[in-house]
């Protein structure tokens, strides 16, 4: 299995309060991509790195921000969390764009 | 706009028979095209790809196939276990997705003993 951790795997927080999932891995790998899974909508892209400081939006990236400022790390922030944002959240990485990502186990999310 | 359809939310199989799940999408300029097997409370694995430029790639029980007139794929497992049992996505890119991959929206697949 592909070197990918996610903490925290699993938070509750309140509508209004900004919150950072982070995403680690320990193979290298150039590309880093953020996903969120929801019922019915499979893995819908939110953000993605194509290197240390360089990201660019998904498909539903509105509300989220990103950073990258090492090779191994990659956070996920949202400013303000809103209900709608509750959700499981992946993180992938890649060597070579556009072909085979590897997952990490996820982070459940829920706001309230 | 669904680039990329998994038109079945659940199949359920007999184990030791052929399990098949079906994808389609309308983008003709997708050209590789990835399945992912995901358990309850994990991250999705890659199972097996292909390229536009074939129309069939095999690993063990795993087959692809790829239709590209019909802009359709599908994944044969045979025989199918009781392991099998699990959400499959299909995904694709294209040079004009900017690499990103375009999932479906998943199919459940439950083997019966």
């Amino acid at each position: 299995d592909a070197g990918i951790t996610q903490s925290p795997r699993h938070k509750v927080t309140e509508t209004g309060t900004p919150v950072t999932l982070r995403c680690h891995q320990t193979e290298n790998h150039r590309y880093m991509y953020w996903y969120r899974q929801d019922p019915g909508h499979g893995l819908r892209l939110i953000h993605y790195s194509y290197g240390v400081k360089d990201t660019d939006k998904g498909e539903v990236s509105d509300g989220y921000s990103v950073s990258r400022s090492k090779t191994e790390d990659f956070l996920l922030t949202l400013e303000s969390a809103t209900s709608s944002q509750t959700s499981v959240y992946f993180c992938a990485i890649s060597d070579r764009h556009r072909y085979e990502q590897y997952f990490g186990p996820g982070t459940r999310l829920t706001v309230t | 706009d669904q680039q990329v359809k998994q038109n079945s939310p659940s199949l359920s199989v007999q184990e030791g028979r052929i399990s098949i799940l079906n994808c389609d999408y309308t983008n003709s300029m997708f050209d590789y095209f990835l399945w992912y097997k995901k358990y309850p409370a994990e991250g999705p694995t890659f199972l097996i790809s292909i390229s536009s430029i074939k129309d069939k790639n095999e690993d063990g029980r795993f087959t692809v196939f790829l239709n590209k007139s019909a802009k359709h794929l599908s994944l044969h497992i045979v025989p199918s276990q009781p392991g099998d049992s699990a959400v499959y996505f299909c995904a694709a890119s294209g040079y004009n997705q900017g690499g990103k991959l375009i999932f479906g929206q998943g199919t459940e697949l439950s083997v019966k003993p």
